[in-house]
């Protein structure tokens, strides 16, 4: 059954603390990508990866840190630098970064930081 | 910066009414994605268009295109309680880059 996991679905942390948000994908897609959606906000684009060991920054990087060592595997890393880590976030991939391919997105991740 | 904009914000129609959302963009775009978001869910790929003037049906759903390339709609007829949820559009950042930037979305209830 192929598709895009993240886990967990909620995460609670105290103020201060880093936390890693997983997200795996068995679609053999190259390209990955992490967004930021606040309340009643549409899809704010953080990283995203095109292939393996490389990674760009997207609009609201600050804060935050990725990793892709594995083609499958795009963790996200919530440092204590972002400001207002609150926020559901969501995991997408796609065949390629090409324009003309679809993402498919994981069930996402609500992260609340108190 | 490349920005893409949507109207309405919210819409409340009654199950059996049509409903339309409109995308509109600051520059020209080569394509354009359309996503449904159900509450509490993740965005699900509906559809893209790529020509100018593209018009494209999914059952009750008719997308839309525009000319100039610049705007898009969707329009839902006779719409179910299963249409609820956020619809957003998505257009490339720009003609070089590599990634797409969502609209703010169209969020639809709809009374029984």
């Amino acid at each position: 059954d192929g598709g895009i996991t993240q886990s967990p679905k909620y995460l609670f942390r105290k103020e201060g603390q880093n936390v890693t948000l997983s997200c795996e994908q068995n679609l053999n897609h190259d390209a990955m990508y992490w967004y930021r959606q606040d309340p009643g906000q549409g899809l704010r684009l953080i990283y995203y990866s095109q292939i393996v060991n490389d990674f760009q920054k997207g609009d609201i990087a600050e804060g935050y840190s990725v990793s892709r060592e594995k083609k499958e595997s795009f963790p996200l890393t919530v440092t204590s630098a972002q400001k207002n880590p609150t926020a559901f976030y969501l995991c997408a991939s796609s065949i390629s970064q090409s324009l003309s391919h679809e993402q498919y997105f994981g069930p996402g991740t609500r992260l609340t930081v108190t | 910066g490349q920005q893409v904009m949507q109207i309405p914000q919210y819409q409340h129609v009654q199950e059996g009414e049509d409903f339309t959302t409109y995308c509109n963009s600051s520059t020209t775009l080569s394509n354009i994605q359309w996503y449904k978001q159900r509450p509490g869910g993740h965005p699900v790929f509906l559809i893209q268009l790529v020509k100018s003037g593209e018009v494209k049906k999914q059952k009750r759903l008719t997308f839309q295109f525009g000319e100039a390339k610049k705007n898009s709609s969707l329009h839902i007829t006779a719409t179910q309680t299963t249409d609820v949820g956020t619809y957003f559009c998505a257009g490339p950042m720009n003609n070089y880059g590599q990634n797409f930037v969502f609209g703010p979305g169209t969020r639809l209830s709809v009374l029984p």
